[in-house]
């Protein structure tokens, strides 16, 4: 049963320690995301790669936060130094996305994790 | 860029009966997938229902259907004979594809989310 993996699932940290989540992408899908679901701001698009490069991290606060994908069955989204504004619930998510010569795409939808609750005292 | 907007935050239906949830999107692209997710209490995302842009046909899922109108840039879904799971967060999820690639190309931009509850 292919899921997307996400560690941990809780965590609860002091302002000002580094924080770090991973993701295991399902094997076989090309694109992963980062998404924060707060309250206040719905499901907010932190970053996301395409065969590991970045493509889009506009909505990432870029002083504090850093995603990569060290390889194609890890991706890390760090938090230095940590906020309790950046308490919230992160989702990693993948799937596959591909152009066709002729036009259209082949898309799966996103497939997500269980997302990481973080707390940030 | 694109945007999904949700205009209704809460929605209430009684169990057995139909209920109908809004989304439209703004873009130009014209090569699109959209989508509609549930997230029940768990949290856990789960695709509901997924629409091609280019199929004029609405999809079905069981007791799940859209509405699609492409000129209007509406994607509303209906849950009929709603049933006391269905009470959840749904988003409403847009993804754009074509080949000009770009940053957009693959990006899954997601609506502010309507909270459904089911009633016995």
């Amino acid at each position: 049963d292919a899921r997307v993996t996400q560690t941990p699932r809780h965590k609860v940290t002091e302002m000002g320690q580094e924080v770090t989540m991973r993701c295991q992408p399902i094997l076989g899908h090309n694109t992963v995301f980062w998404y924060r679901q707060t309250m206040m701001q719905g499901l907010e698009l932190l970053a996301y790669f395409r065969n590991r490069a970045p493509l889009d991290d506009s909505g990432m606060p870029k002083d504090r936060f850093s995603a990569e994908m060290p390889d194609a069955t890890l991706a890390t989204l760090k938090i230095q130094p940590s906020e309790p504004r950046d308490s919230a619930v992160y989702f990693c998510a993948s799937g596959f996305v591909s152009k066709q010569s002729r036009g259209g795409g082949l898309v799966t939808e996103a497939f997500f994790g269980q997302g990481t609750r973080l707390t940030v005292v | 860029a694109q945007t999904v907007t949700q205009s209704q935050p809460e929605m209430s239906v009684q169990e057995a009966e139909t209920v109908t949830l809004s989304c439209t999107y703004d873009t130009s692209e014209s090569n699109y997938y959209l989508f509609w997710y549930k997230q029940p209490p768990s949290r856990q995302m789960i695709l509901v229902i997924r629409q091609e842009a280019y199929k004029q046909q609405n999809a079905t899922e069981n007791r799940f259907s859209v509405n699609f109108q492409k000129a209007a840039k509406s994607f509303s879904l209906k849950i009929s004979d709603s049933q006391l799971g269905d009470t959840a967060m749904y988003f409403c999820a847009f993804m754009p594809y074509n080949n000009a690639g770009g940053t957009s190309y693959g990006k899954l931009t997601f609506g502010q989310g309507t909270i459904l509850t089911v009633h016995p």
